[in-house]
C-alpha cells in the first residue's frame, strides 16, 4: 500500500538531548513536510523540501534540523535548542506540478519532554 | 499579516442536520483552498479542493463555496452522522508556485444522535 509513515508513534525525551522523527513515503512525491501542532492551534510549519537535497525553513524553524538525502525520506531532528518541543508532529507530502496538490499525512509522532 | 480564521468554538447539530463551518481569510490571494478531516491523535486526510475561479465544488454529502470576494469558504455537510465528528481544518495554497498549504486552526464538529 502506498502510504507515508512516521515513527514513532510516542518520543519522550529528556531536557537538553536530541531527538530525530521519522518520516517515510512511498508515493513518489517530490514535495515533503514538517508541520507542528498544539493543542488548539493549528498546523504550524517547520521546514519543507521539493527536490532531493535541498529545503527551506517554515514558520518556526528555530531548534529543527532536516535532511533530504532521498526522496522518501525526510527525518526531522529536534534539537536541546528547541525551548518548548513537546507537540504533536505531522509528515505529509504531495506532487508538484499537481494541479489537485493535494496533501497525504502521517499519523503524528506525540513528543513529550520528561 | 496573513490570517487564516476558523470558528474555534465546537459546533453541536443533530444527526440529519446540515453542519456549516466556515473558513475566513485576510492578507492571501489563494490559488486553492482545501478542506482537510482530522481525528484525534492522527494525521488530517484530505477531503475536498476548490479553485479560486470555481464557486463551489460537491462530493458526496460534502459541498465547498469558495468567496474570493468575501474571502470565505463555507463547508457544508448534508444528512451529518454522529460518524462525521472531528475536526476539520481549512487550508490555503498561495498563487506563486510553491503551493504549501497554510492551515487554520480548524473547528471541531459534533454530531449527536
Amino acid at each position: 500500500d502506498g502510504g507515508i509513515t512516521q515513527s514513532p508513534k510516542y518520543l519522550f525525551r529528556k531536557e537538553g538531548q536530541n531527538v530525530t522523527l521519522s518520516c517515510e513515503q512511498n508515493l513518489n512525491h517530490d514535495a515533503m513536510y514538517w508541520y507542528r501542532q498544539d493543542p488548539g492551534q493549528g498546523l504550524r510549519l517547520i521546514y519543507y523540501s521539493q527536490i532531493v537535497n535541498d529545503f527551506q525553513k517554515g514558520d518556526i524553524a528555530e531548534g529543527y534540523s532536516v535532511s533530504r538525502e532521498k526522496k522518501e525520506s525526510f527525518p526531522l531532528t529536534v534539537t536541546s535548542a528547541q525551548k518548548n518541543p513537546t507537540a504533536f508532529y505531522l509528515c505529509a507530502s504531495s506532487m508538484l506540478g499537481n494541479m489537485n496538490t493535494e496533501a497525504f499525512f502521517g499519523q503524528g509522532t506525540r513528543l513529550t519532554v520528561v | 499579516s496573513q490570517k487564516i480564521e476558523q470558528n474555534s468554538e465546537a459546533l453541536n447539530i443533530q444527526e440529519g442536520k446540515t453542519a456549516t463551518l466556515t473558513c475566513n481569510y485576510t492578507n492571501y490571494s489563494p490559488a486553492y483552498l482545501q478542506w482537510y478531516r482530522q481525528d484525534p491523535g492522527r494525521g488530517p486526510v484530505f477531503l475536498l479542493l476548490i479553485r479560486e475561479n470555481e464557486k463551489e465544488k460537491r462530493k458526496e454529502r460534502l459541498k465547498v463555496t469558495f468567496d474570493t470576494t468575501l474571502k470565505q469558504s463555507l463547508f457544508h455537510i448534508t444528512a451529518s452522522q454522529p460518524a462525521d465528528s472531528a475536526t476539520y481544518l481549512c487550508a490555503l495554497l498561495a498563487s506563486g508556485g510553491s503551493y504549501i498549504p497554510t492551515f487554520g486552526r480548524g473547528t471541531s464538529l459534533i454530531v449527536h444522535p
